[in-house]
C-alpha cells in the first residue's frame, strides 16, 4: 500500500494550486481518504475528507469555500484543489487513507503518504 | 469542535523507562481515539486505534487505554527508535481533531 503526493510548490497569496495523491496497492475506490496538513513546527490539522465513492466530501472550516477534495477512481488518484491561498495555508500536506469498512466522515488514518510542501508567500 | 489536549508537551526519558502520555477530550468521544508516532521530516505512523487496539506490526511495548474523555499511551520500555513526537486524534465527530503533540526526548 502506497500513497505518493505531488503538486506542492511556492505560490503567491490569492493564488491556486492542485495537489495530487497517487494510490497503489489497494482497491482505491473502496476507502475513504483525507488530506491532513502540518504547518512548520506545528501539529497536525485535518483539512478535507472524501468517501470511497466520492459522493460525500467534508472540509475543515478553515478551508471551506476555498479548497475542494475530489477523487478519480479510474486513475487511483486523490486531489485537493486549493484556491485563494493564504500565508496560513503554508504547510506539508499529507494524503491519508481510512481503514476498511468506513463509510462516513469519522475515522483514523492507517496509511500516510510522505507529504508535499506548499508555501504561500509573496 | 472537540478539543484534544495532550500532556506533557515534552518528556525527557532514558532507554528502558516506562513512559505515559495523556490525551484529554473536551467532550466524550467514547473509545474513538487513535495514536500516531511522527519522526522529524517523516509522515505520521499509526500506532493504536479504537483507544487500545494495536496496529499490525507495531511493537507490543506500545499500549493504549481509556474511554470517554481521558486516554493514555504507554511505552513499557522506551527504545532508541521511540524518540519521536506522538499525537492523539479523535474520530467521534467532525471535524477530526488532533492533540497538540508530545515530544519524547533523550534524557
Amino acid at each position: 500500500v502506497q500513497l505518493l503526493e505531488s503538486g506542492g510548490g511556492l505560490v503567491q497569496p490569492g493564488g491556486s494550486l492542485r495537489l495530487s495523491c497517487a494510490a497503489s496497492g489497494f482497491i482505491f475506490g473502496t476507502y475513504a481518504m483525507s488530506w491532513v496538513r502540518q504547518a512548520p513546527g506545528k501539529g497536525l490539522e485535518w483539512v478535507s475528507g472524501i468517501s470511497g465513492s466520492g459522493g460525500s466530501t467534508y472540509h475543515a472550516d478553515s478551508v471551506k469555500g476555498r479548497f475542494t477534495i475530489s477523487r478519480d477512481t479510474s486513475k487511483n488518484t486523490l486531489y485537493l484543489q486549493m484556491n485563494s491561498l493564504r500565508a496560513e495555508d503554508t504547510a506539508v500536506y499529507y494524503c491519508a487513507k481510512g481503514p476498511r469498512g468506513v463509510v462516513g466522515a469519522y475515522y483514523y488514518m492507517d496509511v500516510w503518504g510522505k507529504g508535499t510542501t506548499v508555501s504561500v508567500s509573496s | 469542535d472537540i478539543q484534544m489536549t495532550q500532556s506533557p508537551y515534552t518528556l525527557s526519558a532514558s532507554v528502558g523507562d516506562r513512559v505515559t502520555i495523556t490525551c484529554r477530550a473536551s467532550q466524550s468521544i467514547s473509545g474513538w481515539l487513535a495514536w500516531y508516532q511522527q519522526k522529524p521530516g517523516k509522515a505520521p505512523k499509526l500506532l493504536i486505534y479504537d483507544a487500545s487496539s494495536l496496529e499490525s506490526g507495531v511493537p507490543s511495548r506500545f499500549s493504549g487505554s481509556g474511554s470517554g474523555t481521558e486516554f493514555t499511551l504507554t511505552i513499557s520500555s522506551l527504545q532508541p527508535d521511540d524518540f519521536a513526537s506522538y499525537y492523539c486524534q479523535q474520530y467521534n465527530s467532525s471535524p477530526l481533531t488532533f492533540g497538540g503533540g508530545t515530544k519524547v526526548e533523550i534524557k
